[in-house]
């Protein structure tokens, strides 16, 4: 059984900090991970993809993975209240069409 | 319309009626997905077409259906449901390929509640 966890949360930060979100997964050839935004009663967001070990920086935002760890994490720099949603860690392999999705964390910015 | 578009957004029914939900992709994809979410549970894959041919099927209840006339249209028929059935039903598309980056976009999704 491939499984995803995360913190359920919640992870409040004030406003203006950073703040960290982590993934860990349980299937050693996931090759694509993926972070989604879902605020609440709406679908979820795509906000980044990585697939490389290391950081990738889009904006505010910076993934990073560790595939040895097994360990993939979402930076979000200078937080803003309208970053208060739940986050979603997501994990495919490179064989079938098959996301995992984790449990989500659930993000409270305060300001 | 852009995007991946679910109709009705809504849906109420009984535990005797058929209703279906409809998902249409406009983004180019060959991949479509059905989700279900409910209250504290993760995301839950239940049916994946690829090219039009599924591929995965979790181990949904027969009481759901499938149907992918083309890549661009997915609809999921519902029949005899249970009162836990309730949830919201999420339709996401992506690339179908060897290269590693096809990450899924949702549909705004139907909430579902069975009476």
């Amino acid at each position: 059984q491939k499984e995803v966890e995360q913190n359920s949360g919640p992870l409040s930060v004030p406003e203006g900090a950073i703040a960290s979100l982590n993934c860990t997964y349980s299937d050693r050839g996931s090759q694509s991970f993926f972070w989604y935004r879902q605020y609440s009663g709406k679908s979820p967001e795509l906000i980044m993809f990585i697939y490389s070990n290391g950081d990738k920086e889009d904006g505010r935002f910076t993934a990073q993975l560790n595939k040895a760890s097994q360990y993939v994490s979402l930076l979000i720099r200078d937080s803003q209240p309208s970053d208060s949603a739940t986050y979603l860690c997501a994990v495919k392999d490179n064989y079938g069409q098959n996301f995992v999705f984790g449990p989500g964390t659930r993000l409270s910015v305060l300001p | 319309e852009t995007g991946v578009t679910q109709t009705p957004r809504h849906l109420v029914m009984g535990m005797t009626n058929k209703k279906s939900l409809k998902c249409e992709q406009h983004l180019g994809h060959n991949a479509m997905y059905w989700y279900k979410q409910s209250a504290k549970k993760p995301l839950e894959l239940m049916f994946v077409y690829s090219l039009e041919e599924r591929v995965e099927n979790n181990s949904v209840p027969s009481r759901f259906s499938p149907e992918c006339p083309n890549s661009s249209h997915l609809f999921l028929h519902l029949h005899t449901l249970q009162p836990e059935d309730s949830a919201l039903y999420l339709c996401a598309s992506s690339q179908s390929g060897q290269g590693l980056l096809y990450e899924q976009y949702f549909g705004p999704g139907t909430r579902l509640t069975v009476t």
